[in-house]
């Protein structure tokens, strides 16, 4: 089955404690990226990647690090998390067949930093 | 660059009635529009998406949209809701293939028996 997975689906987290959030896609989909979505302002782009090695900042990235060593990962990192970072975050991919704007995603992945 | 608005943080509809959601968008060139829908504590499934081809554009589960260029707008229909329809609605717009999306900032859909 085509899909985008994230893990953990849930995270409670204290400031400054590193974390993860991994992300895998087995679609061969050049294209990823991450959201995150807040009450009232929809979803903003922190990162993305058209390919293996390369990625570029999005709409909000700061306090985040991602990296894409394999095409079908692409992980969301958070050096030093911090409360206003507390949000729903999404995976997402696609490939030029579909001009790069049809995105599948991920079932999302709720964090929680105290 | 490109935004979206969308009118109405919530709209509520009774099972059977129409269904419409405004988006409005803003681009410099001309857009690629997309409709998403989210259902609780799922990702974000592709709707519909206007790629320059025809204005009024077919979806899944019923839902249609139509692109007016002299409104800037895509709004979402349905003829008859579904007590199934209700979720959280995001309108998204791309300056050309291969650029980024700009996401609205969502409509709540409640359906009511």
């Amino acid at each position: 089955e085509a899909q985008v997975t994230q893990n953990p689906r849930y995270l409670i987290t204290v400031t400054g404690k590193k974390l993860t959030v991994t992300c895998s896609q087995n679609m061969n989909h050049e294209y990823m990226s991450w959201y995150r979505q807040d009450p009232g302002l929809g979803l903003r782009q922190i990162y993305y990647s058209m390919n293996v090695e390369v990625t570029d900042k999005g709409d909000v990235p700061e306090g985040y690090k991602v990296s894409r060593k394999e095409k079908r990962n692409f992980p969301l990192i958070l050096e030093s998390p911090s409360p206003n970072q507390t949000s729903l975050y999404f995976c997402a991919s696609s490939s030029p067949g579909s001009g790069y704007n049809e995105q599948f995603f991920g079932p999302g992945t709720r964090l929680t930093v105290l | 660059a490109q935004s979206v608005t969308q009118l109405g943080s919530h709209v509520s509809v009774s099972e059977g009635a129409l269904v419409l959601l405004r988006c409005n968008y803003s681009s410099s060139v001309p857009p690629y529009l997309f409709w998403y829908v989210q259902y609780p504590n799922q990702g974000l499934q592709l709707l519909l998406k206007y790629t320059s081809a025809a204005t009024l554009v077919k979806g899944i589960n019923g839902f249609e949209a139509e692109f007016k260029k002299s409104e800037t707008s895509f709004h979402l229909t349905k003829p008859s809701a579904h007590m199934s329809d209700a979720a959280e609605y995001f309108c998204a717009v791309s300056a050309t293939s291969g650029s980024r999306l700009t996401f609205g900032e969502g409509t709540q859909l409640t359906v009511n028996p």
